[in-house]
């Protein structure tokens, strides 16, 4: 079974400039999520998605940051313009989701992008 | 804001001894769940523990719940110089979010 693919695996960019990530998530997995991980701190939810719906974005900086789900498989997450602060990993994972079963809720990660704002 | 916290933030033991690490929450969930990341990686799932469970085994590994003092124990017996990385508890309120806390690193000297 092929895992969460993401690319690009590094990025470095200038502040202000843009920058999306790209995800890719495991086939049949029905939730998708984005998270920011800052070195040393644990991952912080961006945003969930259900399907192609949102079920959550409330951690998500709207004014910089916009992700979509296309047809309910892969995602985008882009950030316009970039600030110093947005120096992180961004890791997305997915999870089966549905009803019953073992693993519905375990989630399975991507390696990340690891982003430099300069 | 970050619903679990874990506890020792960093930790150094000898290869063959146990590893215990705690994780406390703030509100009722459905599940906790324990990742591990390895340097520079993504996180892999170790195991998920229901609100109505109270222990949990997988291999090396066991975890513990206690939803009234709204704590998690995750203990790694024989360690291995392989088990050096950090480990997160992940909670999921009644709901569909999934939160990490801040991690414990772990440390194995072979």
């Amino acid at each position: 079974e092929a895992g969460v693919a993401q690319s690009p695996r590094y990025k470095i960019i200038e502040k202000r400039q843009s920058v999306a990530f790209w995800c890719n998530p495991i086939s049949g997995h029905a939730t998708l999520y984005w998270y920011q991980q800052i070195l040393g701190q644990g991952p912080k939810l961006l945003i969930q998605f259900q399907n192609n719906g949102v079920v959550d974005d409330s951690q998500l900086p709207k004014d910089r940051f916009s992700a979509e789900r296309l047809k309910g498989v892969d995602s985008t997450l882009k950030i316009q313009p970039a600030k110093l602060e947005d120096s992180a990993v961004y890791l997305c994972a997915s999870s089966p989701g549905g009803q019953g079963g073992e693993n519905i809720e375990k989630l399975f990660f991507g390696s990340g992008t690891q982003l430099s704002v300069l | 804001s970050q619903q679990g916290e874990e506890d020792p933030q960093a930790l150094s033991i000898q290869e063959g001894e146990n590893a215990t690490m705690n994780c406390s929450y703030k509100t009722s969930i459905n599940n906790l769940q324990w990742y591990r990341q390895n340097s520079g990686r993504g996180l892999v799932h170790l195991i998920l523990i229901r609100s109505n469970e109270r222990e949990k085994h997988s291999g090396r590994l066991r975890v513990t719940l206690d939803t009234s003092k709204k704590s998690s124990s995750l203990l790694i017996t024989a360690s291995r110089a392989a088990d050096t990385a950090s480990y997160f508890c992940a909670t999921s309120p009644w709901g569909f979010k999934t939160i990490f806390g801040a991690g414990t690193r772990l440390f194995v000297k072979a």
